[in-house]
C-alpha cells in the first residue's frame, strides 16, 4: 500500500506559468515532508521541506503548502522555467516516532515546462 | 566539496551471481541510507546506518541482501544469488546526523540482472 501518493504521473505547463504538483499521504505518523527533483541519470536533489507544525514554506520560486487535516501537500513553482523540467518526488518521514529519518517516497511526477 | 559517490554507475550480471555496490558518503556524515528504485516507482528504503552499525534494516527484501559500513564511512551493499527482480537503480544517501538533517543522494548504481 502506497503511504505517499502522487496520483498524476505527469504535468505540462507553459514557461512563466505556475506549476502545481500534488501529493497525498495516509500515514498519520508522518511529520516531515520533502520534495526532491530528479534529472535522468542523476540522484534525487533536495528541493524544499516542511515540518508538520507549519502550513507553508517558501524558498525563492518554490513554495510548499501542507494541509494536515486533508493529509495533502503541494509544491508550487512560480514562474516555471524550462530547466525545471524533471521528475519531482514527494517524500515523508516520521521523525517524532524514532531517531531514524528514513524517507517514504511517492512514485514521482514528470514535469515538462514548454518554452 | 564532494557529494555522495557510488560505484559502479552500471552493473550487468547474470542470474545467480554475487554483486557488490559501493557508496562513499559526504565526509563527516554519520548517517547513511540505501534505497532501491524500480522502474516507474519512487525510491524505497532498504537500510540505515548510524556510524558503523545498521540501525534499521527493515527494508531489506530478504536475506540475500546485506550491507556493511565497517569504518563508519564507505558502505557496501551486497546481493547474493541475484534474481531478475533485483534489477533496479540502487541509491545511497547520507546526512549529517540522521536525526533531522536533509539526505543527500548519490547518482545511483543501475543494476541489471540478465
Amino acid at each position: 500500500d502506497q503511504q505517499v501518493k502522487q496520483n498524476s504521473p505527469s504535468l505540462s505547463v507553459q514557461e512563466g506559468r505556475i506549476s502545481i504538483l500534488n501529493c497525498d499521504y495516509t500515514n498519520s505518523m508522518f511529520d516531515y515532508f520533502l520534495w526532491y527533483k530528479k534529472y535522468p541519470a542523476e540522484g534525487p536533489t533536495f528541493l524544499i521541506s516542511i515540518s508538520s507544525i507549519k502550513d507553508k514554506n517558501e524558498d525563492g520560486r518554490f513554495t510548499v503548502f501542507l494541509n494536515k487535516s486533508a493529509k495533502h501537500l503541494s509544491l508550487h513553482i512560480v514562474p516555471s522555467q524550462p530547466g525545471d523540467s524533471a521528475v519531482y518526488f514527494c517524500a515523508a518521514s516520521a521523525r517524532v516516532s524514532g531517531a531514524n529519518s528514513k524517507l517514504t517516497f511517492g512514485k514521482g511526477i514528470t514535469l515538462s515546462v514548454r518554452p | 566539496g564532494a557529494g555522495v559517490s557510488q560505484t559502479p554507475s552500471n552493473k550487468v550480471t547474470e542470474k545467480g551471481k554475487y554483486v557488490e555496490l559501493r557508496c562513499d558518503p559526504i565526509s563527516g556524515h554519520t548517517a547513511l541510507y540505501w534505497y532501491r528504485q524500480s522502474l516507474g516507482q519512487g525510491p524505497e528504503f532498504l537500510i540505515y546506518f548510524q556510524g558503523t552499525g545498521a540501525a534499521d534494516d527493515s527494508g531489506l527484501p530478504n536475506d540475500r541482501f546485506f550491507a556493511v559500513r565497517p569504518e563508519g564511512s564507505v558502505s557496501t551493499l551486497k546481493i547474493q544469488r541475484t534474481e531478475r527482480g533485483d534489477s533496479a537503480v540502487y541509491l545511497c544517501a547520507s546526512s549529517l546526523t540522521g536525526q533531522t538533517d536533509t539526505q543527500y543522494f548519490g547518482p545511483g548504481t543501475r543494476l541489471t540482472v540478465l
